[in-house]
C-alpha cells in the first residue's frame, strides 16, 4: 500500500542555513505534495510537483521528484525561526486517487 | 484570503455518544476530506466526497462513521456511538475543481470521548 515516509525525523539548525527533508513512497503517482503543520494546527499545503516534473521551486522552497527511485526531497534555503514546525510528503493513497497520505514527518527545529 | 473553518474547536463526550463536526469548505472547491490524527501519530486518511457522494474511503471510515453536505456550504462528519480511540484531531479538508490535488485544510475539532 502507498506510504509516504519522511527522513530525517528531527532535524535541528540555526537560522540562515538551509534545511533539506527526504521522502520516500512506495507505488506509482501522479503528483507528490508537501505540507507543514505548526504544533497542534491544520496543515498548510506548501507545493505540488507532478510525475513529469523534477524540481519545483516557491519562493524558499526547492522540491525535487525522482520517480524511478520513488523519492522527493524538499529543500528550504536561508531557514527562520519561523519556519519551525514539522514537514510532512503526502503522495495520493491511489495513482488515481486525490485521498493523501501521510508519513510521520520531519520536525524542523531552527533556532536564532 | 479564502479559508476552511471548522467547529467546534474542542468537543469532549462521553463513550457512546453522537457527534457531529461541522467544516465550511472553501466556497468554489467541489473535493472534500475528512482527515484524523491521534496525538502524536500520523496523519490517516477518513474519508472523500466529490459531486454529492463518498468517492473513497479507508478502512478506518466503518459503519460507525458518516458524512453529509446538507446545503451548500456546510460538510459534516458524524460519529454515531464514540469510542475512546476516536479521540484524535479531527481535519476538514477542501479542493478546487479542475485537475488539481491541492488539499487546505481547516485548524481541526479536537475530539476527547471519556
Amino acid at each position: 500500500s502507498q506510504q509516504g515516509e519522511e527522513d530525517p525525523q528531527a532535524l535541528s539548525i540555526q537560522e540562515g542555513e538551509n534545511a533539506t527533508m527526504n521522502c520516500s513512497y512506495k507505488t506509482s503517482i501522479n503528483n507528490l505534495q508537501w505540507y507543514r503543520q505548526n504544533s497542534g494546527r491544520g496543515l498548510v499545503h506548501l507545493i505540488l510537483i507532478r510525475s513529469n516534473e523534477r524540481e519545483k521551486h516557491s519562493g524558499r522552497l526547492r522540491v525535487t521528484l525522482d520517480t524511478s527511485k520513488k523519492s522527493s526531497s524538499l529543500l528550504i534555503t536561508a531557514s527562520r525561526a519561523a519556519d519551525t514546525a514539522s514537514y510532512f510528503c503526502a503522495p495520493p493513497k491511489t495513482q488515481a486517487g486525490t485521498a493523501l497520505i501521510f508519513g510521520k514527518g520531519t520536525t524542523l527545529s531552527v533556532s536564532s | 484570503e479564502p479559508e476552511v473553518t471548522q467547529t467546534p474547536s474542542h468537543q469532549v463526550t462521553q463513550m457512546g455518544q453522537e457527534v457531529i463536526l461541522r467544516c465550511v469548505p472553501i466556497s468554489n472547491h467541489l473535493y472534500f476530506y475528512w482527515y484524523r490524527q491521534i496525538l502524536g501519530q500520523k496523519v490517516e486518511f477518513l474519508v472523500s466526497f466529490y459531486n454529492n457522494e463518498i468517492s473513497e474511503k479507508s478502512e478506518i471510515f466503518d459503519d460507525q462513521f458518516s458524512v453529509e453536505r446538507p446545503d451548500g456550504s456546510n460538510f459534516t462528519l458524524k460519529i454515531r456511538s464514540t469510542k475512546l480511540e476516536d479521540s484524535a484531531m479531527y481535519f476538514c479538508a477542501s479542493s478546487p475543481p479542475g485537475v488539481s490535488y491541492e488539499q487546505y485544510f481547516g485548524p481541526g475539532t479536537r475530539l476527547t470521548v471519556t
